[in-house]
């Protein structure tokens, strides 16, 4: 059964202090990994999906990278309106549901 | 070019009603899944249609059930509701089955009392 662990559950940082999110996943073949923001009260918005180890996809401070078991997301020099829950999702080779996980809450207080 | 559309996006139901949600996919897309998130259990798979054919299916009750329309528009309806089954319900579209961009809808906030 596919698996997807993040950590930390929540997050706290000033504005510019950089830091990483983790995923960590189990699949018995992964056909993509995904990162999605979500706002209080609003649907996961997309932000990439990452296809196989050493990858790495990039969008304004935002930062993604993938190996064999877990995937970063790097956020550089956090800005307030950067606070949202991030959360991870797989699809396994053979399969077409999002296995999430429990998602990681971050404040970037100014 | 217009997002994946729920409707209605708030509403209250009473224990024993059934309901019925409604996604439109973004144009194109005729891959729609739905999810469920609650604060308890985070985001879990319900189903996914293609082409009108149902795919795949989540671990829930018989009670959830879904259907997807010619023109990729697809409902799923919740029968005999239970307090238990208040959360979000999203909907999401990719353009194949396989499709490796998924977005989703606003959701539908569904509450029952």
């Amino acid at each position: 059964e596919d698996q997807v662990t993040q950590s930390p559950e929540a997050l706290r940082l000033q504005e510019g202090e950089s830091s990483s999110l983790n995923c960590s996943y189990t699949v018995s073949g992964l056909r993509g990994l995904f990162w999605y923001r979500q706002d209080p009260g609003k649907g996961p918005e997309f932000l990439f999906t990452l296809y196989s180890a050493g990858e790495e996809k990039e969008k304004e401070r935002l930062k993604a990278t993938l190996t064999k078991k877990e995937s970063f997301l790097h956020i550089t020099a956090p800005k307030p309106e950067d606070s949202a829950t991030y959360l991870c999702a797989v699809i396994e080779t053979s399969g077409s549901r999002l296995t999430f996980g429990e998602g990681t809450q971050l404040t970037v207080n100014p | 070019k217009a997002g994946v559309t729920q409707t209605p996006r708030y509403l209250i139901k009473t224990r024993g009603q059934q309901v019925t949600l409604s996604c439109s996919p973004i144009s194109g897309h005729r891959s729609v899944s739905w999810y469920q998130q609650t604060p308890g259990q985070g985001l879990q798979f319900l189903f996914e249609y293609f082409s009108e054919t149902q795919r795949n299916k989540g671990n829930f009750p018989g009670r959830f059930s879904g259907r997807q329309f010619s023109n990729s528009r697809s409902e799923m309806n919740v029968s005999t509701l239970e307090l238990g089954d208040s959360a979000l319900y999203l909907c999401a579209s990719s353009l194949t089955a396989t499709g490796n961009t998924i977005y989703f809808g606003e959701g539908s906030w569904l509450t029952v009392v």
